[in-house]
């Protein structure tokens, strides 16, 4: 099983809400990570969790906000959002162990800040 | 800082050619490098993975080549054919502070029946 999941798959919210993306995989991998993605643009890493140890991308602002519940679930917390946060946000995975650092991809979550 | 570029940004052929994708990066100090697929609206599909001392890899009709010391990798398709259209970025993992990979800007492929 080589499946990284993402709910909800769609997920429109106005500026004073909060709300939460979730990603799972059972590939036991020890690294999971949060990017965000705009039209015709690449990956942007935002968060990386390794070994249950949090890593910031300095530049997300404060309404992200990560949680890794157990090594194998990843949420991103969301709270008043702007309409430029409006993106394709995805999640992946990798073993990180020393020896396999490919990277596993979920379908993503698109989001909508009206 | 590490800049990954990727050439052309664009392309378009005809099914059944064999078509070349560029990858180039400018820090050789890389500890692999990731190619992938992404369909419109839809996550990334990984293809391929170079470690540093590995010079290609190939899956089926895909090889991909990797040259550190130039700094360059190359996606090779074989008999393209019309499913093979998307975008391909190719990523290279380089453990620096945070940012640990850093992605090209990817090229779109449209191959025409």
């Amino acid at each position: 099983d080589t499946e990284v999941t993402q709910t909800p798959k769609h997920l429109v919210m106005g500026m004073t809400n909060k709300k939460s993306l979730k990603c799972e995989q059972h590939m036991g991998h020890r690294a999971m990570y949060w990017y965000k993605q705009k039209a015709k643009k690449p990956p942007e890493l935002m968060f990386v969790y390794s070994y249950e140890k949090l890593s910031i991308n300095e530049s997300v602002p404060s309404r992200f906000s990560p949680e890794c519940p157990n090594s194998s679930l990843l949420n991103l917390h969301l709270h008043a959002l702007q309409p430029e946060d409006s993106a394709l946000y995805l999640c992946a995975s990798s073993q990180d162990d020393g020896s396999s650092y490919e990277q596993y991809f979920g379908p993503g979550t698109r989001l909508t800040v009206t | 800082k590490q800049e990954v570029t990727q050439i052309p940004a664009a392309l378009s052929v005809p099914e059944g050619e064999n078509l070349v994708l560029n990858c180039s990066f400018t820090d050789s100090a890389i500890y692999n490098l990731q190619w992938f697929r992404q369909d419109p609206g839809k996550g990334l599909t990984s293809l391929l993975l170079i470690q540093s001392s590995q010079r290609e890899q190939t899956s089926g009709r895909l090889n991909a080549s990797l040259d550190k010391s130039s700094g360059r990798s190359t996606l090779y398709i074989a008999a393209s054919q019309p499913g093979d259209s998307a975008t391909y970025l190719c990523a290279v993992d380089q453990r620096d502070n945070f940012n640990k990979f850093y992605f090209g800007s990817g090229t779109k492929l449209n191959v025409k029946p």
